[in-house]
């Protein structure tokens, strides 16, 4: 059974920093990963999907990278703003069967103080 | 932009009542999916539906949650009778892609609080 963790939990930082979030998952035959975006009761939204045969994405200051076969991906924001403080999950979609499941983390929650 | 619609956004209710919540995926979406998020915790799938018909349904609590996507369009997840441990808030997510290559598009949820 796929399990994803993140570290950390919560994370606090000033604005300006430069941050890591780390996400890792014990079944490295993944079909693609997201990490997703999600405000304090609301829904969920997609910042990057990298498919299995790939390194990294980038959108803005968001940069992922996936290293499947150690079963480890990270999401680096740059340059850190107040509008970021948001909860951050990861999550990756097996590769195996007909329905592609994707398995959730319990997400980091990041604070970005001004 | 396109968005997944889901109503209502808020429902209280006492346990052992009846409640129900509709989806309404993108248009032209295939596949869509019920995740139920306990707070601190992330999404966790319940049933996953490929036009009308369901793909998954191993982790849906069946004595008591059904759902349904008649004509492969909009959905209704339905949880009878609702208990204690239901509180959490219901995700509706879609793809347009059957294989699940694609990105999903989730829906601004609905947060159920039984008493």
């Amino acid at each position: 059974k796929q399990e994803v963790t993140q570290i950390p939990a919560a994370l606090s930082v000033p604005e300006g920093e430069n941050l890591v979030l780390n996400c890792s998952f014990t079944d490295s035959a993944i079909y693609n990963l997201q990490w997703f975006r999600q405000d304090p009761g609301k829904g969920l939204t997609s910042l990057l999907l990298i498919q299995s045969s790939q390194r990294e994405q980038t959108s803005g200051r968001l940069n992922a990278s996936l290293d499947k076969s150690s079963g480890r991906s990270t999401l680096y924001i740059a340059a850190s703003q107040p509008g970021d403080s948001a909860t951050y999950l990861c999550a990756v979609r097996g590769s195996g069967g007909s329905n592609y499941k994707l398995t959730f983390g319990k997400g980091t929650l990041l604070t970005v103080n001004p | 932009e396109a968005e997944v619609a889901q109503s209502p956004r808020y429902k209280i209710t006492e346990k052992s009542q009846a409640v129900a919540f509709w989806c309404d995926p993108i248009s032209g979406h295939a596949t869509l999916y019920w995740y139920r998020q306990i707070l601190g915790q992330g999404p966790e799938l319940l049933v996953q539906f490929q036009d009308e018909s369901v793909v998954d349904d191993s982790q849906l609590p069946k004595d008591r949650f059904s759902a349904e996507r008649l004509k492969g369009v909009d959905s209704t997840l339905k949880i009878q009778p609702a208990e204690l441990g239901d509180s959490a808030m219901y995700l509706c997510a879609s793809s347009p892609s059957r294989s699940g290559a694609n990105v999903l598009t989730f829906g601004a949820g609905s947060r159920l609080t039984v008493l």
